[in-house]
């Protein structure tokens, strides 16, 4: 079954510092992949996403991912955080083949910056 | 464009009681979800639609009923609000892999 772990539930980094968050994912085929922001009492936001070709994957807010099909992972980084990306973080693999809507979503990552 | 929309923003029911969260999107997806978020859980699926009048059970689907009749609207009812379906729902439109979220609706139920 398709699955998606994000090992860390909670990640505190000082504001100017790097970021990387992990997302691992159980999926036979080439995975589309997803990652979501959520500010609190928000919804959800799409940073950025990977269907196929370049590896290297850049989103909004200086934030950019890196699939490797290897270790299946496609980890989130950001090179100098802000206090403004405090928020819950989520990885999502599309469900099943097809665009049906369906996605399987990580248990989330909640960052917190530090002054 | 509104994109997707979702009303009451909050709402507490008792037990027993029911009622329908609303959706909208005005982007003309054919592909809507429901998904429902609690702490430490992610979001988890509910129901899902490939089109007007095509609805398909997701992976949390017990408690929950949903009917797509237009393209712009998909509702889900609570028949029988439980204190479980305590939560915060979100609303989804798809296209080409890529879903987009409605605000939220948190529900308490007591």
């Amino acid at each position: 079954a398709q699955s998606v772990t994000q090992p860390d539930i909670h990640i505190t980094v000082s504001e100017g510092a790097s970021l990387e968050l992990r997302c691992n994912y159980s999926y036979g085929a080439t995975p589309y992949l997803f990652w979501y922001v959520q500010s609190p009492g928000q919804g959800l936001q799409l940073l950025l996403k990977y269907f196929s070709g370049d590896t290297l994957v850049q989103g909004i807010k200086g934030f950019e991912a890196e699939f490797k099909r290897s270790q299946s992972s496609f980890n989130l980084r950001k090179p100098s955080v802000h206090w403004s990306d405090a928020a819950e973080y989520f990885c999502a693999v599309v469900h099943g083949s097809g665009n049906t809507g369906k996605l399987i979503f990580g248990q989330g990552t909640t960052l917190q910056v530090k002054p | 464009n509104a994109g997707v929309t979702q009303t009451p923003k909050f709402q507490v029911l008792k037990t027993g009681q029911s009622m329908t969260l609303q959706c909208a999107q005005d982007m003309n997806h054919e592909y809507m979800s429901w998904y429902r978020q609690d702490p430490g859980m992610g979001l988890r699926l509910i129901h899902y639609s490939v089109g007007a009048g095509i609805t398909d059970q997701g992976e949390v689907p017990n408690g929950y009923n949903v009917s797509r009749s237009t393209t712009e609207d998909f509702p889900l009812r609570l028949l029988s609000a439980a204190p479980s379906q305590t939560s915060v729902y979100f609303c989804a439109s798809s296209y080409k892999h890529t879903q987009y979220f409605g605000p939220g609706t948190r529900l308490t139920v007591l």
